[in-house]
């Protein structure tokens, strides 16, 4: 069963304050991990895909890596908006589902 | 523009009632999806479709049921059979087998009165 882990559950940023979030997961060969955004009461709005170890993607203050066993979502010198939820999610091979992970929940203070 | 559309996005349920979430997309995708999530539980995934007249159960399908007649709508129902249905449910879709990630909804929030 593929299974996703995500750490820590909650963090406290002061702005300015660069972090990471974890995501580690086990999966039966995997095809795609992807990391989503999430405001309160709306949905989940993608932000990444990576697809093998060692392949990175930045945006704005993101920027994700990927290795065998993990990705880091790393948040350089957050702002307020940035906070939110962030959401990653594994997909295996052969398989059209997302195992999702519970979520880092990131709140950047002024 | 392109998109998922959920609606209502507040809904109440009585007791023994039965209520439809509805789920439309124009984004030409074959495959969709419905979550249901809770509080520090993260996304469950309730059913699935790959193909119209065509879907399957996920994890946690126990009361409820979906249908799958045109490939723009996946609406699904909460049954009275479904005994702690308050929650976010959300809708998604992908491009199919090939997925490259899921178009999510804005959601629903069902709380049961």
């Amino acid at each position: 069963e593929d299974q996703v882990t995500q750490s820590p559950e909650a963090l406290r940023l002061q702005e300015g304050e660069s972090s990471s979030l974890n995501c580690s997961y086990t999966v039966s060969g995997l095809r795609g991990l992807f990391w989503y955004r999430q405001d309160p009461g709306k949905g989940p709005e993608f932000l990444f895909t990576l697809y093998s170890a060692g392949e990175e993607k930045e945006k704005e203050r993101l920027k994700a890596t990927l290795t065998k066993k993990e990705s880091f979502l790393h948040i350089t010198a957050p702002k307020p908006e940035d906070s939110a939820t962030y959401l990653c999610a594994v997909q295996a091979s052969g398989n059209n589902r997302l195992a999702f992970g519970k979520g880092n929940q990131v709140v950047v203070i002024p | 523009d392109g998109g998922i559309t959920q609606s209502p996005k507040y809904l109440f349920r009585k007791e023994g009632q039965n209520v439809t979430l509805s789920c439309e997309q124009n984004l030409n995708h074959d495959a969709m999806y419905w979550y249901r999530q809770d509080p520090g539980q993260g996304l469950r995934l309730i059913y699935y479709s790959q193909i119209v007249n065509d879907f399957q159960k996920g994890d946690i399908a126990e009361g409820y049921s979906v249908s799958r007649e045109k490939k723009e709508s996946f609406p699904l129902t909460v049954t009275s059979a479904q005994k702690n249905p308050t929650a976010f449910y959300l809708c998604a879709s992908s491009i199919g087998r090939n997925n490259y990630g899921y178009t999510f909804g804005s959601g629903t929030r069902l709380t049961v009165v």
